[in-house]
């Protein structure tokens, strides 16, 4: 299955600034996703990253604060815009090809906002 | 729209016992794919075990298998023989094989006690 590299890691970072979390992917996959999760919580998904187009965002989430790129089929980033305290959370991508084989995900980046 | 449930917020078993996670799911779709997910403190994502609907046998995985009951839209896991190793969180989810979007259940704290 792919791996997914995801940086940074974990960032500590004023409010009002924006974020950009990279997602590189070791091989072309049809779909990437993008996930926030609090610490002992659930998955919640953000978006879906589609290559050469807009993302798909779901219920909740906006463009404006969570601007998605896509430009090929191995990459993707996700920017937190203008960040508040309540943006401090773990951001996950995820890769996966068609199929049952499930989803391969990145290692996260835990974002603190101050 | 999708749900996924797990109804078992913590879980608790015995260093070679046997224990079941609970899971449920809603959906009107006939084409989807199941997955059990476990998340260690690391935060990796590790797919421990996937469930095609259309397949009726429940899938194996070494120590890991699933009672799927596609008629009540219930997908447990049983880890026989538990190792301190299985302590994490593990995640039900629900594949849409419209979208190919992952939806994730609230997550089950697994503790292995020696």
């Amino acid at each position: 299955s792919a791996v997914i590299s995801q940086k940074p890691s974990r960032d500590i970072c004023q409010r009002g600034t924006s974020l950009t979390i990279q997602c590189q992917v070791d091989s072309q996959v049809t779909m990437m996703f993008w996930y926030r999760q609090q610490p002992g919580q659930s998955l919640t998904l953000i978006a879906t990253a589609n290559q050469g187009s807009e993302a798909t965002y779901e219920s909740g989430f906006v463009i404006d604060k969570f601007p998605i790129s896509r430009p090929n089929l191995t990459f993707s980033t996700l920017t937190v815009s203008n960040m508040s305290p309540e943006d401090s959370s773990i951001y996950l991508c995820s890769a996966s090809d068609r199929g049952a084989y499930g989803y391969t995900f990145g290692s996260g980046t835990r974002l603190t906002v101050v | 729209a999708q749900t996924v449930t797990q109804s078992q917020p913590e879980m608790s078993v015995q260093e070679a016992e046997t224990v079941t996670l609970s899971c449920t799911y809603d959906t009107s779709e006939s084409d989807y794919y199941l997955f059990w997910y476990k998340q260690p403190p690391s935060r990796q994502m590790i797919l421990v075990i996937r469930q095609e609907a259309y397949k009726q046998q429940n899938a194996t995985e070494n120590r890991f298998s699933v009672n799927f009951q596609k008629a009540a839209k219930s997908f447990s896991l049983k880890i026989s023989d538990s190792q301190l190793g299985d302590a994490a969180m593990y995640f039900c989810a629900y594949r849409s094989g419209n979208t190919g979007k992952l939806i994730f259940g609230q997550g089950t704290t697994l503790q292995v006690k020696p």
